[in-house]
């Protein structure tokens, strides 16, 4: 049974033209993760929920804005995609709470994959 | 700092030998929990162990074995009697602050028939 379920697979869009990735959890998760991975590198992450609280990393562009609705749905929305955005995006979840702030095992999804032509 | 070290990038063998994957970190932590992720062609990062700082004993799960040692910062992972479909990058990370996983480079595992 799928516990972190991402839609779609597979994303193409066009350089510039908004686009929106979603991510679903089956495990009632406090946190939400968003990662980029380029080819042949280590996910980066580029932010995560602790429940409605939105935590951005640094460095992460403008242009990556995240959405999460209620506990179970999470969104990554790319403004205007360039061709350096193209990588698969992972989503994953954690149980969350202060106790365990730094153990929790994260649970990843399946990504997507997302092209910019 | 905290850091994670996969010297290996690259890692070849036949399959029914045993492999090693080697990790080292770094961290100031005193508490920090470590991880295993295997991630397959398809692309999906599996979790395979987590292991905190104050347990250092070995762990061993079916054909995975782990070897936890604090004194050289080290958390090796070991598959025996390789197989086929234990081809994938695997990943070592480092549990830290706010949740955060710092990841290391990975090491390409090829196991051919």
């Amino acid at each position: 049974d799928a516990m972190v379920i991402q839609n779609p697979r597979y994303q193409v869009t066009q350089f510039g033209k908004p686009v929106t990735l979603s991510c679903s959890q089956t495990l009632n998760h406090n946190v939400m993760y968003w990662y980029q991975q380029k080819s042949s590198q280590a996910p980066k992450l580029l932010f995560h929920y602790y429940d409605k609280d939105f935590n951005n990393e640094a460095d992460t562009p403008d242009n990556f804005q995240s959405r999460r609705p209620n506990t179970s749905f999470c969104f990554l929305d790319i403004r205007s995609p360039g061709l350096g955005d193209a990588a698969m995006y992972l989503c994953a979840t954690s149980r969350g709470g202060l106790a365990s702030a730094i153990t929790d095992t994260q649970y990843f999804g399946p990504g997507t994959r997302l092209t910019v032509l | 700092a905290q850091k994670v070290t996969q010297a290996q990038t690259e890692i070849s063998v036949v399959e029914k030998e045993d492999v090693t994957l080697d990790c080292v970190y770094e961290t100031r932590d005193t508490t920090y929990y470590l991880f295993w992720y295997k991630q397959p062609p398809s692309g999906e990062l599996v979790f395979l162990i987590r292991r905190n700082s104050f347990d250092e004993q070995n762990e061993i799960s079916g054909r995975y074995s782990w070897n936890f040692q604090k004194s050289t910062s080290s958390f090796n992972f070991t598959i025996t009697a390789s197989q086929v479909v234990d081809s994938a990058v695997y990943f070592c990370a480092l549990g830290g602050r706010i949740g955060k996983l710092i990841f290391g480079q990975g090491t390409t595992l090829q196991v051919k028939p």
